[in-house]
């Protein structure tokens, strides 16, 4: 069984350019979770979404940040514009409902210059 | 709100000795706490997890995990450290299942042959 997907692996780009990264979570799972890791830290919660619903993003900065999950399976992160503090890796996981531990994609390491 | 604290930013141990990696978390209600490891340039990879039961929790990779309520803890443990269990591990605390995970900092494990 193939587990959550990212890509792309790695992406640098200037300050106040876009990006965006792609997750397909693992088939089945209805919940799906976009956290940021910082150097030397542990991830923080973005955003989890239960299917196409958004039911957490009290930490996603709206200002910059947006996420969209259209038909409930793989989902997008944007950041338009990047600033150099978004450097960090962002990791994708997803969960069946209502079940506790969730699996991580590999993550995309971002680094803005 | 819910927070997990690791205080050993590093943990050194000799191969064939046994590791402690140490977790303490704050949470409102129950717990349900978790184990992730992190090998360079991978996903975090789950380890194990607490809901409820037996206060020994047993893992892959031959680890295991003691919840203990009174001292409100959940460390990490191994009765033989391998060389190869060299990694960064995060503990992660949640109070209901679906709702996403709070790690911690992480801890460098380094095993020395």
């Amino acid at each position: 069984e193939a587990g959550v997907v990212q890509s792309p692996r790695y992406k640098i780009i200037e300050k106040k350019q876009p990006v965006a990264f792609w997750c397909n979570p693992i088939s089945g799972h209805n919940t799906l979770y976009w956290y940021r890791q910082n150097l030397g830290q542990g991830p923080e919660l973005l955003i989890r979404y239960e299917n196409e619903e958004a039911v957490d993003d009290s930490q996603l900065p709206k200002d910059r940040f947006s996420a969209e999950r259209l038909k409930g399976v793989d989902s997008t992160l944007k950041i338009q514009p990047a600033e150099l503090g978004d450097s960090a890796v962002y990791l994708c996981a997803s969960s069946l409902q209502g079940v506790t531990e969730a699996f991580f994609g590999q993550g995309t390491r971002l680094t803005v210059v | 709100a819910q927070s997990v604290a690791q205080p050993e930013d590093q943990v050194n141990v000799a191969e064939g000795n046994p590791l402690t990696v140490k977790c303490t978390y704050s949470v409102s209600g129950n717990p349900y706490l978790f184990w992730y490891v992190q090998y360079p340039n991978r996903g975090l990879q789950f380890l194990l997890k607490y809901i409820t039961g037996d206060n020994l929790v047993k893992g892959s990779y031959g680890f295991e995990a003691e919840f203990n309520k009174s001292q409100t803890s959940f460390h990490l443990k191994k009765p033989s450290a391998l060389v190869s269990d060299s990694a960064l591990y995060f503990c992660a605390v949640t109070r209901n299942s679906g709702y996403a995970l709070n790690f911690g900092k992480g801890t460098s494990l380094l095993v020395t042959p």
